[in-house]
């Protein structure tokens, strides 16, 4: 999967707990995203970066704060996980711009019981 | 109806059958992608056609993008099993920021 590596591949957490995901990259890309999948909605973009400790919200990053510290590294932050945020996550990253082609990571299945 | 919606939801076909699916959406694009997703993997990008383009190949798939229909059909030819998957269409906007936003998919079996 184009050199990213996504951590925990599957999670169980309780609610209220915090969550950490997290998203590494060896082709030096510059742009970076979380995306979740559910089923009925597609796939949804939560927050990306565009640069080292450049980041902005997507369409449903409310419950999600994101960290890009490294080029490589993108964490996603659920910080008090609710059962709504039971999902299939996704990082993909670009070279080439925010609504150009993306390499997707293989996905956490993240379930908040 | 969302931006980028794939039809049908799901498709059967026999294997060396052609496998056509369509994507519509509703705003200005500067280019429309196509992306594959097999069970339990991560989405895998097929192609890419640019506002100003009608119609791309690549081996065995064909994309043609009607911009004045807003639509766009991915077609799959000599379908094989190894074809099964979700198909996702994904439009790139400017809305303020440049972004991708995708479809909820198409789902194709082959069958043997």
């Amino acid at each position: 999967d184009a050199g990213i590596t996504q951590s925990p591949r599957h999670k169980v957490t309780e609610t209220g707990t915090p969550v950490t995901l997290r998203c590494h990259q060896t082709e030096n890309h510059r742009y970076m995203y979380w995306y979740r999948q559910d089923p009925g909605h597609g796939l949804r973009l939560i927050h990306y970066s565009y640069g080292v400790k450049d980041t902005d919200k997507g369409e449903v990053s409310d419950g999600y704060s994101v960290s890009r510290s490294k080029t490589e590294d993108f964490l996603l932050t659920l910080e008090s996980a609710t059962s709504s945020q039971t999902s299939v996550y996704f990082c993909a990253i670009s070279d080439s711009g925010s609504n150009e082609k993306l390499f997707f990571g293989s996905g956490t299945q993240l379930s908040v019981l | 109806s969302q931006q980028g919606e794939e039809d049908p939801q799901a498709l059967s076909i026999q294997e060396g059958e052609n496998a056509t699916m369509n994507c519509s959406y509703k705003t200005s694009i500067n280019n429309l992608q196509w992306y594959r997703q097999n069970s339990g993997r991560g989405l895998v990008h097929l192609i890419l056609i640019r506002s100003n383009e009608r119609e791309k190949h690549s081996g065995r798939l064909r994309v043609t993008l009607d911009t004045s229909k807003k639509s766009s059909s991915l077609l799959i030819t000599a379908s094989r099993a190894a074809d099964t998957a979700s198909y996702f269409c994904a439009t790139g906007i400017i809305q303020g920021a440049q972004k991708l936003v995708f479809g909820q998919g198409t789902r194709l079996t082959i069958n043997p």
